[in-house]
């Protein structure tokens, strides 16, 4: 069965750049959810989409911004990069009336 | 806004004992979901349950959701070496889950 596909795995950014997150959710999910994950921490909601609109918003900082697309696929833009930013982000989809959230594998970002 | 507790932080058992996890909610849910995330890897969808009172199990796992819908328990029975991982509860708030601090399980074979 197909699953959410995160794209990069892994990523090597320094201070001050930029970088872009890439979802793509399973297909007939309606909404989509973006996550961040420090070391042993529980993940942190960001930001979510459904039908393509942005439907909550969660501790994003400013610095970060996302959409979703005409074809469902969301993107998590992150600018100004610090090092507190290192962690890992899940993008996760979900179907209303349907349980359960399907998370991808994550993106290791990794600022330096 | 919404707060979800979990205890305990980590648990460390034998191979063959019993494991329980407990979560609490700052406000009423109308459902909470469990989800394990094994070392390296990402969430998994385990169950959600939505009624007062409901109990399921799944195998060795057994899932309770309080009468007030405020606090939930996951408890494995007989833990094998695969149950290793981090188990999350994680309230249903509007368009968002909201997860607690996870229970880290390790065992020793």
């Amino acid at each position: 069965a197909a699953g959410v596909i995160q794209s990069p795995r892994h990523l090597i950014k320094e201070k001050r750049e930029t970088a872009t997150l890439k979802c793509y959710p399973i297909p007939r999910h309606d909404t989509v959810y973006w996550y961040q994950q420090g070391p042993g921490q529980d993940p942190q909601f960001l930001i979510s989409f459904y039908e393509k609109m942005q439907s909550d918003k969660g501790s994003i900082p400013d610095r970060f911004s996302a959409q979703q697309f005409s074809d469902y696929h969301s993107e998590l833009n992150m600018s100004s990069l610090e090092l507190g930013d290192s962690a890992l982000y899940f993008c996760a989809s979900s179907r209303t009336g349907w349980y359960g959230y399907t998370f991808g594998s994550g993106t290791r970002l990794t600022v330096v | 806004g919404q707060q979800v507790m979990q205890i305990p932080q980590y648990q460390h058992v034998q191979e063959g004992e019993d494991f329980t996890t407990y979560c609490n909610s700052s406000t009423t849910l109308s459902n909470i979901q469990w989800y394990k995330q094994r070392p390296g890897g990402h969430p998994v969808f385990l169950i959600q349950l939505v009624k007062s009172g409901e109990v399921k199990k799944q195998k060795r796992l057994t899932f309770q959701f309080g009468e007030a819908k405020k606090n939930s328990s996951l408890h494995i029975t007989a833990t094998q070496t695969t149950d290793v991982g981090t188990y999350f509860c994680a309230g249903q708030g509007a368009q968002k889950l909201v997860f607690g601090q996870g229970t880290r399980l390790t065992i020793n074979p």
